[in-house]
């Protein structure tokens, strides 16, 4: 198991500049999530991926950020014309598929953002 | 509000105390988890407790639920330095897609 994996860790940019950010999740998990987290508050979710299919998106995910995962593997993150408040950590997590309660989550170290 | 509240906020012990934190929740649930966040790094599941049990341990962890009450509750025995971190409970109402609301979590310095 080697875990989810985020790329990269640090991520500095100037305000107006786009950004993208990677998650591999554990092999064998065809649930992944992204969640955003600023300091002192829990990770918000973001988005949901079943395989390849996007079945959820929350209201925090304007139209400037694009979330893919194109072969049901790897995931990527975009957000475009990045503002000050996307100053935020990103974590991915994944989890197995379940037939009834929901698996734990496994996450990765996220990527922070810091926008200039 | 859809997430778990923990409570307190913040929480300072030393080392070989135990550590309680508690966590209310507004809704039915079909599960409960409690995650660990490191400071800087990403959640660590720790334990899942059903809304049909009562309690659960996990080596140093005791977890109980009182869904009459809409509670939860984390232990951790003779704790560690190493415990540091935040803890954050997170409930799930019975949808098949997982998505998990988190609150502010508990903040638990241990002191050496």
């Amino acid at each position: 198991d080697t875990g989810v994996s985020q790329d990269p860790r640090h991520k500095i940019t100037k305000r107006g500049q786009n950004v993208t950010f990677r998650c591999d999740p554990i092999s064998e998990h065809n649930r992944l999530y992204w969640y955003r987290q600023t300091l002192g508050q829990g990770p918000e979710f973001l988005t949901y991926f079943q395989n390849e299919a996007q079945l959820e998106k929350s209201r925090l995910l304007s139209d400037r950020f694009s979330a893919e995962r194109p072969k049901g593997s790897f995931s990527t993150l975009e957000i475009q014309r990045t503002e000050q408040g996307d100053s935020a950590m990103y974590l991915c997590a994944s989890s197995p598929q379940s037939t009834g309660a929901n698996q734990p989550q496994h996450f990765g170290d996220g990527t922070r953002l810091s926008i200039l | 509000s859809q997430q778990g509240e923990e409570d307190p906020q913040a929480l300072s012990i030393q080392e070989g105390e135990n550590a309680t934190m508690n966590c209310s929740y507004k809704t039915s649930i079909n599960n409960l988890q409690w995650y660990r966040q490191n400071s800087g790094r990403g959640l660590v599941h720790l334990i899942l407790i059903r809304s049909n049990e009562r309690e659960k341990h996990s080596g140093r962890l005791r977890v109980t639920l009182d869904t009459s009450k809409k509670s939860s509750s984390l232990l951790i025995t003779a704790s560690r330095a190493a415990d540091t971190a935040s803890y954050f409970c997170v409930y799930d109402r019975g949808s098949t897609l997982g998505r998990l609301y988190f609150g502010r979590g508990t903040q638990l310095t241990v002191w050496p």
